[in-house]
């Protein structure tokens, strides 16, 4: 069955950077895109960008642009997620998940919270 | 940039039907697709390409799109319905993910 798993949950200072890690199974990894959405406590979801991981290629949402780069393991169908000069409002569970391209997300890896605080 | 819009709050009895409204400006050229999330969960799609279902979920769950607005229909209510609810669309002029700001079912 197919599962993203993700890595676990990180406290960082402000101004530090931050790599997640989403590790997938049970599909052949190259063949979907990989997106990050974040969601702060009691707020909704906010999608942070997508990767092609068989091209590489990035999308990144504009107020991110920057600040997050997103990149990936073929050799162990692995996605991760850096954003660096974290700010408070940062601060948010991050979730993986998969799509086709211009599709729907289709399967969620289980979060990683994400805490910056000084 | 693109707006989803969804009502906060949709409140409905065991058993009876709620509809939850996604409008955005000419959604009719997009597909809309629809998450549930419980409180601690993961968000799990319930429907995608405006009115298809992942297998597994329920037919009480449907997806309609007319005009300017994309529907969520929850049939026969039930207590386990309860949570909130995100549409989402691509928006191809910007090539970036939108999602609505999520709505909240009640179950009385």
């Amino acid at each position: 069955q197919v599962q993203l798993v993700q890595s676990g949950a990180e406290v960082k200072k402000p101004g530090a950077s931050v790599k997640v890690s989403c590790k997938t199974s049970g599909y052949t990894f190259i063949n979907y895109d990989i997106n990050w959405v974040r969601q702060a406590t009691g707020q909704g979801l906010e999608w942070v960008g997508y990767m092609n991981p068989n091209t590489g290629d990035t999308g990144y949402a504009q107020k991110l642009q920057g600040r997050v780069t997103m990149t990936r393991s073929t050799s162990i169908s692995t996605a991760y997620l850096e954003l660096s000069s974290l700010r408070s409002e940062d601060t948010a569970i991050y979730y993986c998940a998969s799509s086709g391209r211009y599709s729907n997300f289709d399967f969620w890896g289980q979060g990683t919270l994400l805490t910056v605080s000084s | 940039s693109y707006v989803l819009t969804q009502p906060p709050s949709v409140s409905v009895a065991p058993g009876q039907t709620a509809r939850i409204t996604c409008g955005g400006n000419n959604i009719g050229s997009q597909y809309v697709h629809w998450y549930q999330q419980k409180p601690g969960q993961a968000p799990v799609l319930v429907v995608y390409d405006d009115s298809d279902r992942p297998s597994g979920i329920p037919e009480r769950f449907s997806g309609s799109k007319s005009g300017n607005t994309g529907t969520l229909t929850i049939s026969r209510v039930e207590a386990g319905d309860e949570a909130d609810y995100y549409c989402q669309v691509w928006d191809s002029d910007s090539d970036h993910v939108v999602f609505g700001a999520g709505t909240k079912l009640a179950v009385l």
